[in-house]
C-alpha cells in the first residue's frame, strides 16, 4: 500500500464512451502524475501537476483530458478512445517534482 | 535531456543465485537515481534511491545498488534471489536542476528458475 489509490482497477469501454479514471492520495504530496504503460514500451509520462497546476503535457491527444481539482485528487477523463489506447494507466504522486514518486496500482483500460 | 538505458530485456536467474541488473543513464550532472519493481498487474514500488553521498545504497527486500559516476551506471544487485523476486524492474533518473521529472528505462523482466 503506497498511499495512492486508483479507481477503477479495470475498465472496458467502447470507442464512443466517456469515462473517467480517478486517483487519490493523502500523503500531503504536491505533485501528481499520469503515466501510460503499454506492452513492450517504456513508461510514458502523460501529464504533470504541481500544486494543482498542469506543468507538463507530453503531446497527449485531446481525447485524454486531465483534471486536478485539489492537490489530493487527479482525474483522467476519457472520450472517443482508440483500441491502441488500451494500456495500464498509472497515477503517481511525490512531495514535489523530482522527488521519489509513489505509484498507485493502476487502471487496466481496454478499449473495444 | 536525461535518459536511461536498461540493456537487458529479460534475465533468468536460478533461485539462490546472485543478481545484477544493469542501468546506464545520460545526464550532464549527477542525477537522482531510482530503482522500482513492478509485479504483474500492479503499480511500481520503490526499491531504493540515490541522491548523494555514499555510492552504495541499500534498499528494501535485500537489494542494493551502486552509483558509478565514471561509468554513468546504477546497477541493481542482490546476493541471493528468491522466487518472489520475479517481476519487472525499472531504473529511473531525474535531473536535479531545472524542471524535474522521472524518466524511466524500458525495464528488465526477471525470471527465477527453481
Amino acid at each position: 500500500e503506497t498511499g495512492v489509490t486508483q479507481t477503477p482497477r479495470h475498465l472496458v469501454m467502447g470507442m464512443t464512451n466517456k469515462k473517467s479514471l480517478k486517483c487519490e492520495q493523502h500523503l500531503g504530496h504536491n505533485a501528481m502524475y499520469w503515466y501510460k504503460q503499454s506492452a513492450k514500451k517504456p513508461l510514458e509520462l502523460m501529464f504533470v501537476y504541481n500544486f494543482k497546476e498542469q506543468t507538463e503535457n507530453n503531446s497527449v491527444p485531446s481525447r485524454f483530458s486531465p483534471e486536478c481539482p485539489n492537490s489530493s485528487h487527479l482525474f483522467l477523463h476519457l472520450h472517443t478512445l482508440q483500441p491502441e489506447d488500451s494500456a495500464l494507466y498509472l497515477c503517481a504522486s511525490s512531495p514535489r517534482t523530482g522527488d521519489e514518486a509513489f505509484f498507485g496500482q493502476g487502471t487496466r483500460l481496454t478499449v473495444v | 535531456a536525461q535518459s536511461v538505458t536498461q540493456p537487458d530485456i529479460h534475465i533468468t536467474v536460478s533461485e539462490g543465485a546472485s543478481l545484477e541488473l544493469r542501468c546506464n543513464y545520460s545526464y550532464g550532472a549527477t542525477p537522482y537515481l531510482f530503482w522500482y519493481v513492478q509485479s504483474p498487474g500492479q503499480g511500481l514500488q520503490l526499491l531504493l534511491k540515490y541522491f548523494s553521498g555514499d555510492t552504495l545504497v541499500q534498499g528494501i527486500k535485500g537489494f542494493e545498488a551502486e552509483f558509478k559516476r565514471s561509468q554513468s551506471s546504477f546497477n541493481l544487485r542482490k546476493p541471493s534471489v528468491h522466487w518472489s523476486d520475479a517481476a519487472e524492474y525499472f531504473c529511473a533518473v531525474v535531473g536535479n536542476t531545472g524542471f524535474q521529472k522521472l524518466v524511466f528505462g524500458t525495464g528488465t523482466r526477471l525470471l527465477v528458475s527453481p
